[in-house]
């Protein structure tokens, strides 16, 4: 059972370069959603879908877009990298579209910025 | 944004004391709370939730009480072992929302 499954686990970039980070679940869930999470500051929401075709902007959505073109997917794209994205990042999903069930997290992707 | 935080960024405990690890929320229409456990290097993991119409709810070891008055959420683990040692973060939820809000973690450390 995969659960949530976060690609790549690690990456480096230079600054302005641009890339994707991968999140696919297999639970057939409606919420889908990507974190950041820093040293001191716990997790802060980037962005959310609460289905095929929706999405939405949370806490931190600034350098970052978003789509979501299946269920099954919801890819994270950095069109121009800056060192203050440098950070852990975590998509998570859920089967309410309101939020009011537990989320299920991957185990992230580690993220520097050069 | 919501204001979700912890009183104690750390606490170190004896194996096989209680833990007790509290939150307080700002928010009094937020509607579900849910506590998760994160071990070094992996996403959190689900411990318990609890919804607002409760004030306590009890699973394997671990108890979630609510205190609506005081805007106040805790976490009690039982007879805490190594296993238990992660950061554990607290989570609301608002009832027009499709947003969680996390506060910013707690550093739980069993000392054999």
């Amino acid at each position: 059972n995969a659960g949530v499954t976060q690609t790549p686990k690690f990456q480096v970039l230079k600054t302005g370069q641009s890339m994707t980070l991968q999140c696919a679940q297999d639970m057939n869930h409606e919420y889908m959603s990507w974190y950041r999470q820093d040293p001191g500051m716990g997790l802060r929401l980037i962005h959310y879908s609460v289905g095929a075709g929706i999405t939405d902007q949370g806490e931190v959505p600034n350098g970052y877009n978003v789509s979501r073109s299946t269920t099954e997917d919801f890819p994270l794209r950095l069109l121009s990298a800056a060192p203050s994205q440098t950070s852990v990042y975590f998509c998570a999903s859920s089967y309410d579209r309101q939020g009011t069930q537990p989320q299920h997290f991957g185990d992230g992707t580690r993220l520097s910025i050069l | 944004g919501e204001s979700v935080g912890l009183h104690l960024p750390t606490l170190s405990v004896q194996e096989g004391d209680n833990s007790i690890i509290n939150c307080a929320y700002s928010n009094s229409a937020s509607d579900y709370f849910i506590w998760y456990k994160q071990e070094s290097g992996k996403g959190p993991q689900f411990i318990i939730d609890i919804r607002s119409n409760m004030d306590k709810r009890q699973g394997q070891r671990v108890t979630v009480l609510l205190n609506k008055t005081v805007k106040h959420l805790s976490l009690q683990i039982a007879a805490t072992q190594p296993g238990d040692s992660a950061v554990y973060f607290c989570a609301e939820s608002l009832l027009t929302g499709n947003q969680f809000y996390f506060g910013t973690g707690t550093s739980l450390t069993v000392i054999p």
